[in-house]
């Protein structure tokens, strides 16, 4: 398995612009987090998925803000409109069952302008 | 929600010395991961722990869990420039539902 992959990398926008983040977990994983990284706030849970089923999406921001996973080898954040208060690095994790570890990807990294 | 908290929140120190970070939890884990994190980069599983006492080492790092499973250490000897970074601890409890919750980070820098 080539791990988790998110998409892009690397994403410039302006403010207002609609944004989206996409992830691909590892295959056979039942469990798919969406976090924020900022130097300010450390890494924060925004939402996480459990058999595709959001679980707890108390730590998305806003309702500019929303998350989707529509099938079990995909998911998107979506920030629309974004501000420059949402530049951060976005990291999607996903995790198997309980007593192996999660497995991150390399994360998206957001500039708002 | 269970809750970890890392101490400290930042370490400076010189090439050569040996350093230790804690992450302690409100409630017994079930699993304890240590990750680190290059700046700008992902994050990198380091070591799992699970039972009460255990204790992982993976070259200059070692890694323990009090008997009581609710603390863990991470300490390191004679430190590197290599092991700069962020640390984190992590934890999963399935009698709180299927969620990997996250230590506060502990930010490294090593002098050379």
């Amino acid at each position: 398995d080539a791990g988790v992959i998110q998409s892009p990398r690397h994403e410039v926008t302006e403010m207002g612009q609609e944004v989206t983040l996409r992830c691909k977990p590892i295959s056979g994983h039942n469990s798919l987090f969406w976090y924020r990284q900022t130097m300010m706030r450390g890494l924060e849970l925004l939402i996480y998925f459990n058999n595709n089923v959001p679980i707890d999406d108390s730590g998305m921001p806003e309702d500019r803000f929303s998350a989707k996973m529509p099938n079990a080898s995909f998911s998107t954040l979506k920030i629309q409109p974004s501000e420059p208060r949402d530049s951060a690095v976005y990291f999607c994790a996903s995790w198997g069952p309980p007593g192996t570890e999660a497995f991150f990807g390399q994360g998206t990294r957001l500039t708002v302008v | 929600s269970q809750e970890l908290e890392q101490s400290p929140q930042s370490l400076i120190v010189q090439e050569g010395k040996n350093l230790t970070i804690n992450c302690t939890s409100s409630k017994t884990l079930y699993g304890l991961y240590w990750y680190k994190q290059k700046y700008g980069e992902g994050l990198i599983f380091l070591m799992m722990l699970q039972k009460g006492g255990e204790e992982k080492s993976h070259e200059k790092i070692t890694a323990k869990l009090d008997e009581k499973k609710q603390q863990s250490s991470l300490h390191i000897t004679a430190s590197q420039p290599s092991h700069a970074g962020i640390y984190l601890c992590g934890a999963d409890n399935p009698n709180t539902g299927n969620q990997f919750y996250f230590g506060t980070g502990t930010s490294l820098t090593v002098i050379p």
